[in-house]
């Protein structure tokens, strides 16, 4: 079966810096995707970046970036200029050859002044 | 424009009473899913359709059941409801694939008493 997990519960950053997102993931299937998802307050789940196993570069999307790091199965999210919309929770998320998305149980972001 | 529509928004049951959460989708999607979130948890996934005509279980289906009534749609019943079933519950759905992002509906939040 296949595990994913976020080991920090909160992170702090302040404005305009950037912020690493820790994803680690176990699974023996050959072809998957890994994904990151926002969701501010207001509950709404927002699709930010994907990742696939055979992509040879790491993906961007404006301000995110994916540090797709395959040997060690993590998946790290990077936020750069970090602003203040940006605080919410962010979870990542695994789906393999079942194409059943798996999520990590999350980390709260906070932006600060 | 409305992607993923879940209804109702908000619902209060007493244990063992019953209740049906619609969803319906108007982006041509095969795949659609019943998710639900629980503080520190993430999303658990309850059951999914992977095509019209078809359903399979989730990490947590006990105590509910689906209907795929067709492409668009996919309900999700509660029998018997029981406090642990307390949570906001997502719906979504995607193309068919492992790299295909979920989308997501704006969720329904359920408590029982």
């Amino acid at each position: 079966a296949q595990k994913i997990t976020q080991t920090q519960p909160g992170m702090f950053v302040q404005e305009k810096e950037a912020v690493t997102l820790d994803c680690t993931y176990d699974t023996s299937d050959p072809s998957y995707g890994l994904f990151w998802y926002k969701q501010p307050s207001s509950g709404e789940m927002i699709f930010l970046i994907y990742q696939g196993s055979y992509d040879q570069q790491n993906a961007t999307e404006g301000r995110y970036s994916l540090n797709f790091q395959k040997a060690r199965k993590s998946a790290n999210l990077v936020i750069s200029a970090s602003q203040l919309g940006d605080s919410a929770m962010y979870f990542c998320a695994f789906t393999g050859t079942a194409s059943k998305l798996t999520f990590g149980t999350g980390t709260r972001l906070q932006v600060t002044l | 424009n409305a992607g993923v529509t879940q209804t109702p928004k908000f619902q209060v049951l007493k244990t063992g009473q019953s209740m049906t959460l619609q969803c319906a989708q108007d982006m041509n999607h095969n795949s659609m899913y019943w998710y639900r979130q629980d503080p520190g948890m993430g999303l658990r996934l309850i059951y999914y359709s992977a095509s019209e005509g078809t359903t399979d279980k989730g990490e947590v289906p006990n105590g509910y059941n689906v209907s795929r009534l067709n492409k668009r749609e996919f309900s999700l019943r509660l029998e018997s409801a029981a406090p642990s079933q307390t949570s906001v519950y997502f719906c979504a759905s995607s193309r068919t694939g492992y790299n295909s992002p979920l989308h997501f509906g704006n969720g329904t939040r359920l408590t029982v008493t």
